[in-house]
């Protein structure tokens, strides 16, 4: 089954930015999609096909895709921007598959 | 806008039974395919299942395969999601979302905000 790795936490100082990553085997030949849960809502898709933004999200978020890590970037992070990313792809054989998460504080 | 609107939760005995459904407005519903999405407390996001946009296809996951069941009504734009034989590891907050675009690996673009199970005798 196919399986992505997401660090527990990861900590920006404010107004730095902050890089959040998801491991997977070959991860680069998938669409990754990346979501933003604050606590007591729903996820938010944030990063879609890799680097892809939905409208309405800020030019601060962008994403990149390769080889075994998909990476979502956050630039020039805000207190508004603490919340769990999770990544996210469609896999043949594993059909959805979600990130275990990351926590994100801004410091 | 887009609104899913989920409800049918509540708290059922180990072996019991929920139907749970999801409202959708704002969008042509019987052109995009649905998902469901749990999140146990305090833990991450699981995928539950899936239905194409005219209910052709279904697939769950391994965890739930056997035991829910996903449908639409598209004619009420209304998703649904049958979970029999509960076990207490079903408990979590149940979301609908909806996809993109079609296509297997569409993001999610749209998600109500959760119905929470709560499997526990």
């Amino acid at each position: 089954s196919y399986e992505l790795t997401q660090p527990l936490s990861v900590s920006v100082a404010l107004g730095q930015t902050a890089r959040i990553t998801c491991g997977g085997n070959n991860i680069g030949s998938k669409n990754v999609h990346w979501y933003q849960q604050k606590p007591g809502q729903a996820p938010v898709l944030v990063i879609y096909r890799d680097s892809n933004r939905p409208s309405g999200i800020p030019e601060r978020f962008s994403g990149s895709n390769s080889g075994n890590t998909a990476t979502l970037t956050i630039s020039r992070a805000q207190a508004g921007d603490e919340a769990d990313y999770y990544c996210q792809v469609w896999d043949s054989s594993t059909t959805w598959v979600f990130g275990g998460g990351t926590k994100l504080t801004v410091l | 806008q887009v609104q899913l609107v989920e409800s049918g939760g509540g708290v059922v005995q180990p072996g019991g039974s929920l139907r749970l459904s999801c409202a959708a407005s704002g969008f042509t519903f019987s052109s995009y395919g649905m998902h469901w999405v749990r999140q146990a407390p305090g833990k991450g996001l699981e995928w539950v299942a899936f239905i194409r946009y005219d209910g052709s296809n279904k697939y769950y996951a391994d965890s739930v395969k056997g035991r829910f069941t996903i449908s639409r009504d598209n004619s009420k734009n209304t998703l649904y999601l049958q979970m029999n034989s509960l076990r207490a590891e079903d408990t979590a907050v149940y979301y609908c979302a909806k996809e993109r675009y079609s296509g297997y690996d569409s993001p999610l673009d749209y998600w109500g905000q959760g119905t929470l199970v709560t499997v526990s005798s």
